[in-house]
């Protein structure tokens, strides 16, 4: 079992809907979840990070954790063409250090 | 806030010669950077933790001998792959961690990449 599991896809939703990314991870002591978008060709950009049970929102997007699940997902409202990228989830576990173990990423298609 | 430059963004190289990747944290100091390399549609793939004063750290199957890294100052770290081959050709990427920054210490910010195709 990979220690962070994203669904490969790729999601498609229709302009102006919600798009809902998942991520789950292993059962280890964990500290801190990112969300990273990576456009075709590109480095990853950080979008959000998220430390503490429950929702995070930061304009469209919304990141919302649930440790007892081992689950954490982001949301993005009003989806737009340009969210079209693949989305790389990313989870600090404390016996790491200060490594990120990423999960492969979601590919998000936007339709017009 | 929190940039981080990578030069060059694109190389090519004959087989059998060392390229060198350039990261520098632009406007903070990070005591440590990453490498990673990912291969086209591929997941990122952590190479090492460049730790600066100190030797890297490599992860499981990197040859240290063949991915040299040095982290000389707070801001700029090297990756130098040596007696490079056609297999090595991938996107490189570094990432800095921004230990005095607002968001949590394992915050890590990326550079732009470098493209490096060996003949």
């Amino acid at each position: 079992q990979k220690e962070v599991e994203q669904n490969s896809g790729p999601l498609s939703v229709p302009e102006g809907a919600i798009a809902s990314l998942n991520c789950t991870y292993s059962d280890r002591v964990s500290q801190s979840f990112f969300w990273y978008r990576q456009y075709s060709g590109k480095s990853p950009e950080l979008i959000m990070s998220i430390y503490s049970n429950g929702d995070k929102e930061d304009g469209r997007f919304t990141a919302q954790l649930n440790k007892a699940s081992q689950y954490v997902s982001l949301l993005i409202r009003d989806s737009q063409p340009s969210d079209s990228a693949t989305y790389l989830c990313a989870v600090n576990f404390m016996d790491s250090s200060y490594k990120l173990i990423f999960g492969s990423g979601t590919r998000l298609l936007v339709r017009p | 806030g929190a940039v981080v430059s990578q030069h060059p963004s694109r190389v090519i190289c004959k087989s059998g010669t060392s390229v060198k990747i350039e990261c520098r944290s632009l406007d903070f100091q990070a005591t440590t950077m990453f490498w990673y390399r990912q291969f086209p549609k591929q997941s990122l793939m952590l190479m090492a933790t460049s730790n600066e004063g100190s030797k890297a750290t490599y992860e499981q199957g990197v040859e240290k001998d063949k991915f040299l890294i040095n982290h000389a100052s707070l801001t700029l770290s090297t990756l130098t792959v040596t007696s490079a081959h056609p297999e090595d050709s991938s996107f490189y990427i570094c990432s800095a961690r921004d230990h005095g920054g607002r968001g949590a210490p394992e915050t890590q910010y990326f550079g732009p990449g470098t493209r490096l195709l060996v003949l």
